[in-house]
């Protein structure tokens, strides 16, 4: 079984802080996803990685930087957190190629205070 | 570029009644796609997916989902609902860059 894990199921962080995403696949992917899920908008990518030391931006990357120096690993920065990224963030993995599903990990519910 | 709709927000059937929950997609190319689950507190898993040939695919739960391209859907349907199912049921359309784009989402909600 493919597993993706993340470093914590709840966060709660201060305006300003540094803040940092852990996820972890096993399955020697090639693609790894970040993605934020808010009630009504859906999943939006923040940033993926289609290899190590590889990135590329999704559609609402403002306010956070990524990090892959692994192929196992892909860290979300949240370099000054704000009250507007209080979400749901959600880690996924997949082969290359498109024609294959996304794993996600357990998701990470950040509070921002 | 491709896109997803999925019609409805929220859905609520009688326990025992048939599940259809709409998806409608906009691709340029030949569409892979795809329906994931998402149960409280927990990230999406896999329902089913379609990518060539047979164009009804059967999934996990008893979950299956028809690709119709003249009308440019693929709804999704369970003959019977559970209490199990529900949830919140995600569409998606592959793009051709490896990404995967997914529709806002349609919670299920299962009447007793």
């Amino acid at each position: 079984d493919v597993k993706v894990t993340q470093s914590s199921r709840y966060l709660v962080k201060r305006t300003g802080e540094k803040v940092f995403l852990e996820c972890v696949q096993d399955m020697d992917h090639e693609n790894m996803f970040w993605y934020r899920q808010d009630p009504g908008l859906g999943l939006r990518l923040i940033y993926f990685s289609y290899d190590v030391k590889m990135k590329e931006k999704g559609d609402i990357p403002e306010g956070y930087s990524v990090s892959r120096e692994k192929k196992e690993r892909f860290s979300l920065i949240l370099e000054s957190a704000s009250t507007n990224q209080t979400s749901m963030y959600l880690c996924a993995s997949a082969p290359k190629g498109g024609i294959y599903e996304q794993y996600f990990g357990p998701g990470t519910r950040l509070t921002v205070t | 570029a491709q896109s997803v709709t999925q019609l409805g927000s929220h859905v609520s059937v009688s326990e025992g009644a048939l599940v259809l929950l709409r998806c409608n997609y906009s691709s340029s190319v030949p569409p892979y796609l795809f329906w994931y689950v998402q149960y409280p507190n927990q990230g999406l898993q896999l329902l089913l997916k379609y990518t060539t040939g047979a164009t009804l695919v059967k999934g996990i739960n008893g979950f299956e989902a028809e690709f119709k391209k003249s009308e440019t859907s693929f709804h999704l349907t369970k003959p019977s609902a559970h209490m199990s199912d529900a949830a919140e049921y995600f569409c998606a359309v592959s793009s051709r860059d490896d990404k995967i784009i997914f529709g806002k989402g349609t919670r299920l909600h299962i009447l007793p």
